[in-house]
């Protein structure tokens, strides 16, 4: 059964860095792009960054551009998100999912979720 | 971007009766070559992290009841529970992946009346 696990949430001070990590497996990581997906308290789904399954292609939600950085290492396993200048704003519950096309760049439906990572972001 | 729309924000139904959600996108994700509509259905449960329900806007994932079901075309989309059980209390939202970046609709929280 697919895992996706997720780690490195907590409490930050505005203005400050933060780095998820989500490990992965019962799957085939390097085949597959993964999006970090993130829910604030009482809001909807917001899409945040999704990386291709071999990293050549990445994307980011605006409202993220310029201060979060996804990245992964296949040899790992692992989807990274690193979060610098961290807002209020950004309090949520960042989720890691997985595409379910393989070897796809642009993005797909979400066939598998961890159980995701709080962060807040607070002084 | 694609924008996608939900109505309502928020549903009561009653144990049994029929609950209809729906979801608006800002530009069509029918994709006339293969003629599929590229929009999927999660459910969230209280706590719990979202899960795949329908795929390709009416394709039920394995192991979903066949109380849901997804319909539509082009920019008009409605996930239909047709018999409501206390076990399908949750956020229900729309995706759409024709367009980069996916996005979601803002989410509809299902309750019983």
């Amino acid at each position: 059964q697919v895992q996706l696990v997720e780690s490195g949430g907590g409490v930050v001070q505005p203005g400050r860095s933060l780095r998820l990590s989500c490990a992965a497996s019962e799957f085939t990581f390097n085949s597959y792009g993964m999006h970090w997906v993130r829910q604030a308290p009482g809001k909807g789904l917001e899409w945040v960054a999704l990386i291709s399954f071999d990293g050549s292609n990445i994307y980011y939600a605006d409202s993220v551009k310029g201060r979060f950085t996804i990245s992964r290492d296949n040899s790992k396993n692992t989807l990274y998100l690193q979060m610098d200048s961290l807002r209020a704003e950004d309090t949520a519950v960042y989720y890691c999912a997985k595409d379910q096309r393989p070897r796809y760049s642009s993005g797909w439906y979400l066939d598998y979720w961890g159980q995701g990572s709080l962060v807040t972001v607070s002084s | 971007d694609i924008v996608m729309t939900q109505s309502p924000d928020s549903l009561a139904v009653s144990l049994g009766e029929r609950a209809t959600i729906n979801c608006k996108s800002s530009q069509s994700v029918l994709y006339r070559s293969n003629n599929k509509n590229y929009l999927a259905w999660y459910q969230q449960k209280p706590g719990q992290p979202p899960m795949l329900l329908i795929s390709w806007a009416s394709t039920r994932e394995s192991g979903v009841p066949d109380r849901f079901s997804g319909s539509g075309s082009g920019t008009d989309f409605t996930l239909t529970i047709s018999s409501l059980q206390a076990e399908d209390v949750a956020v229900y939202s729309c995706q759409q992946y024709y367009g980069t970046p996916v996005t979601f609709g803002q989410g509809t929280k299902l309750e019983i009346k």
